[in-house]
């Protein structure tokens, strides 16, 4: 089955402490973007990934990381996560930006 | 930064009704496309639109681009229960989508 995957679905931490939410795609798809997603804000775009070894900044990139070191997966890296990036988290895929295929959120909590 | 604002941001209707949401831009875009996402899921495609003035049905669903490519339309027709869910217009250019804040719509049976 196509399909996008996070994980976890639920996170929840304190400030500073290193995390990484995972994100694999099985369908060779070369594009790769991350988005949270806050109430009235709508999906913003964190980080996007046009194939392997190639990312660019979002809307909104302060306080993430990425890589991109093989085709199917895309983690995000909060190297010292804070209370304001409590959000909604997808990963989403697509081939050469046609139909986006998201996964199902990573929901995060940093207290 | 491209802006998208779709409205209302909420819509509360009783089963069979009809409803639109709009989608609007100062900015043109390649293409629009629409999304509808469940609690606990994440978005799934409904429709891209491409061509200026553009009309796409879905079942009950009609889809219009705006003829300058800047607005969209998202028209249901005797809305049903299982329609309940956040409707997302996004828009495309270069390599970026950029999404609207979302319509929450509730269908009441």
């Amino acid at each position: 089955e196509a399909q996008v995957t996070q994980n976890p679905r639920y996170l929840i931490t304190v400030t500073g402490k290193k995390l990484t939410v995972t994100c694999s795609q099985n369908m060779n798809h070369e594009y790769m973007s991350w988005y949270r997603q806050d109430p009235g804000l709508g999906l913003r775009q964190i980080y996007y990934s046009m194939n392997v070894e190639v990312t660019d900044k979002g809307d909104v990139p302060e306080g993430y990381k990425v890589s991109r070191k093989e085709k199917r997966n895309f983690p995000l890296i909060l190297e010292s996560p804070s209370p304001n990036q409590t959000s909604l988290y997808f990963c989403a895929s697509s081939h050469r930006g046609e139909k986006l295929f998201f996964g199902s959120g990573t929901q995060l909590s940093v207290l | 930064t491209q802006l998208l604002e779709q409205s209302p941001q909420f819509l509360s209707i009783q089963e069979g009704e009809n409803l639109t949401v709009y989608c609007n831009s100062s900015s043109v875009f390649s293409s629009l496309q629409w999304y509808r996402q469940e609690p606990g899921e994440g978005p799934v495609l409904l429709v891209t639109v491409v061509t200026g003035g553009e009309v796409k049905k879905l079942k009950r669903l009609t889809f219009q681009f705006g003829d300058a490519r800047k607005d969209s339309s998202l028209h249901i027709t005797a809305a049903q229960p299982g329609d309940t869910g956040l409707y997302l217009c996004a828009g495309s250019y270069g390599n970026k989508l950029v999404f609207g804040a979302g319509t929450i719509l509730r269908v009441k049976s």
